[in-house]
């Protein structure tokens, strides 16, 4: 079945630092990828939408300049949490969906990043 | 705006029972609803995806149904084992984009 491999699953940096997720599609092709957050105990919550080619789709309340997305080819979707500060601390996750199957989305491992 | 509602967000058996997890929305126009489990610290692991136009699936020990015009799903685990305790989460998927609204999960332990 189809695979997204996300990297890195673990990171801590430094209050005003920058941390770049990625996000990868194996053996598929995925023009379009989403990103999700999740707080302790919470359910999963989409951030935006990446779409290859083009700006990525933000929800509502999601900073756009805080959360850079870049899908800059059709297996690998960026995020890149811009100065981040201790309250960006979360599990961030991302999926994808290979159209070739009727199997649903498939999500990354995730990524816990802690801001200190 | 869909709502996706989980009952009960938590689950204790003994191993051998059958587990029955709730799942509801509030717009039955949805493309498919699929169900998940998650381990703690870990991704999202697919069980089982439900296209509109089903009324179940089924994958060994897991069958999960659909009734869109109830606004319900169900996920039934038979004989829950130790190794099933985590927790599951369902998700409708709302627009031809493939977003998907995630209920709140049931967490569920199985003690030997």
């Amino acid at each position: 079945g189809a695979v997204v491999s996300q990297h890195p699953s673990r990171v801590i940096c430094k209050s005003g630092t920058s941390v770049k997720i990625e996000c990868r599609s194996l053996d598929f092709q995925a023009t379009t990828m989403f990103w999700y957050r999740q707080f302790p105990k919470q359910s999963l919550m989409l951030m935006a939408t990446s779409n290859e080619g083009s700006k990525a789709t933000y929800e509502q309340g999601v900073e756009k300049d805080k959360f850079l997305i870049n899908h800059a080819s059709l297996t690998l979707s960026t995020l890149t949490v811009t100065s981040a500060h201790p309250e960006d601390s979360s599990f961030y996750i991302c999926s994808a969906r290979d159209y070739r199957e009727d199997s649903g989305y498939t999500f990354g491992s995730g990524t816990r990043l802690t801001v200190v | 705006k869909q709502e996706v509602t989980q009952i009960p967000a938590a689950l204790s058996v003994p191993e051998g029972e059958n587990l029955v997890l709730n799942c509801s929305f509030t717009d039955s126009a949805i493309y498919n609803l699929q169900w998940f489990r998650q381990d703690p610290g870990k991704g999202l692991t697919s069980l089982l995806l439900i296209q509109s136009s089903q009324r179940e699936q089924t994958s060994g020990r897991l069958n999960a149904s659909l009734d869109k015009s109830s606004g319900r799903s169900t996920l039934y685990i038979a004989a829950s084992q130790p190794g099933d305790s985590a927790t599951y989460l369902c998700a409708a998927r709302t627009d031809s984009w493939g977003k998907l609204q995630f209920g709140a999960g049931t967490q569920v332990v199985v003690t030997p």
